[in-house]
């Protein structure tokens, strides 16, 4: 069966340092990659997606960026974190086949200080 | 433009209760689909139904049902008598077909449900 991983479960970082999440999925392969970010009102905004390995599209201007240097893997970075980039972060993958549904991650919960 | 309204913010029942969960979606595609999911209190998004925009039945689960009306572009779900763990976040989303294989959600904002004891 399918799993995902993502790390850590919780951060608490300064502003102006930079930031790594990783995210991986087991048991699938060419999978769709996903990063949303949840910020304080509970709505989810998708952030970056990839279809495969270093494609990445970005659906919001911002302070992060993501890679895909593996296929199962996916990460999320920043060189200089704002207070802004607070939030609760979720990797999802789904099946590379029109509208599936996606599945997601434990989250991450980001506190930027 | 595409758009998912969940204009219940909070709801708060007692148990055994029945609740229905509005959703109202916006989109200019004649193929969609849509989504439920739920968020417990530990943060991970777990995927209930996906309904896409030609089938109309409502769906039931155990416990859960789905009415999907295109007249009204809603997609509203029920659980019927509610229980504590059913206590979450619950979000309906969208999903239009003319994203090709790229399966991007666009959430609504959620409704928090809260079922006493």
């Amino acid at each position: 069966s399918q799993t995902i991983h993502q790390w850590p479960a919780t951060l608490v970082q300064p502003v102006g340092s930079p930031l790594s999440l990783e995210c991986t999925v087991e048991g699938t392969s060419n999978p769709n990659l996903y990063w949303y970010r949840q910020a304080a009102g509970r709505g989810l905004q998708l952030l970056f997606y990839s279809v495969g390995i270093g494609q990445i599209s970005s659906e919001v201007p911002q302070n992060l960026s993501a890679s895909r240097p593996q296929d199962r893997q996916f990460i999320l970075s920043s060189k200089k974190l704002l207070l802004s980039d607070s939030g609760f972060y979720l990797c999802a993958w789904s099946i590379r086949a029109m509208n599936t549904e996606a599945f997601f991650g434990q989250g991450t919960r980001l506190t930027v200080v | 433009a595409q758009k998912v309204t969940q204009a219940q913010t909070e709801i708060s029942v007692v148990e055994k209760e029945d609740v229905t969960l509005d959703c109202v979606y916006e989109t200019r595609d004649t193929t969609y689909y849509l989504f439920w999911y739920k968020q417990p209190p530990s943060g991970e998004l777990v995927f209930l139904i996906r309904r896409n925009s030609f089938d109309e039945q409502n769906e039931i689960s155990g416990r859960y049902s789905w009415n999907f009306q295109k007249s009204t572009s809603s997609f509203n779900f029920t659980i019927t008598a509610s229980q504590v763990v059913d206590s979450a976040v619950y979000f309906c989303a969208l999903s239009e077909a003319y994203g090709g294989a790229t399966n991007k959600l666009i959430f609504g904002t959620g409704t928090l449900l809260a079922v006493q004891p």
